[in-house]
């Protein structure tokens, strides 16, 4: 079975740090690109970033250039997501997608809730 | 970048009954744009990819068409399953947009 699982998420302070992973199984993890994409709440989607499958490009929405950070572990399958300076609007839901590069997004993790609130 | 507009925002039909939702691209997409599915508390799903292909085990009664800038999906006649968000995404370009949505709603 194809399955991507976040985790990391939780409640943070406004200007503070988190990362999150996604783990893969039941697909060649490495040869594919990966995104996240997230939904704040009552929300629609929101492309937040992709790399591919080499890591060697990545590519980011402009309301997180400069903050957050992807990046994955071809050797672990599992892709993350570096956030700093976490502001109050980044409160949503992230999901860890399989594909955004060439492909479109047809796997999708369950969600990691990331809330920044003082 | 490209800005998707849906409509309706909401559509208000009753099982059985064909539902048409539309989404317009600021500007040319080719044929890069995919549909998903969305219910409450659940990921995302993807229906249709580049234009008019299904995915992996999407019922017949999805159908999407359309290029350029505009396109539709259509459900032919709608199960009690089918009443959720639907968004549209292009791949065409960086930034990857999305449309805001299309809430189907039982009447």
């Amino acid at each position: 079975e194809v399955l991507l699982l976040e985790s990391g998420g939780g409640l943070v302070q406004p200007g503070g740090s988190l990362r999150l992973s996604c783990a893969a199984s039941g697909f060649t993890f490495s040869t594919y690109a990966m995104s996240w994409v997230r939904q704040a709440p009552g929300k629609g989607l929101q492309w937040v970033s992709s790399i591919t499958s080499s890591s060697g490009s990545t590519y980011y929405a402009d309301s997180v250039k400069g903050r957050f950070t992807i990046s994955r572990d071809n050797s672990k399958n599992t892709l993350y997501l570096q956030m700093s300076r976490l502001r109050a609007e980044d409160t949503a839901v992230y999901y860890c997608a399989k594909g955004g590069y060439a492909s479109f997004w047809d796997i999708w993790g369950q969600g990691a809730l990331v809330t920044v609130s003082s | 970048e490209i800005v998707l507009t849906q409509s309706p925002a909401t559509l208000s039909l009753s099982p059985g009954e064909r539902a048409t939702l539309s989404c317009r691209a600021s500007q040319s997409v080719s044929s890069y744009l995919a549909w998903y599915q969305q219910k409450p508390g659940q990921a995302p799903r993807l229906l249709i990819f580049d234009t008019s292909n299904r995915a992996t085990a999407i019922p017949a009664r999805f159908s999407g068409s359309g290029s350029g800038t505009d396109f539709t999906l259509t459900i032919s006649s709608l199960e009690p399953e089918d009443f959720a968000v639907y968004y549209c995404q292009q791949r065409s370009n960086w930034p990857r947009t999305f449309g805001q949505g299309t809430k189907v709603e039982i009447k």
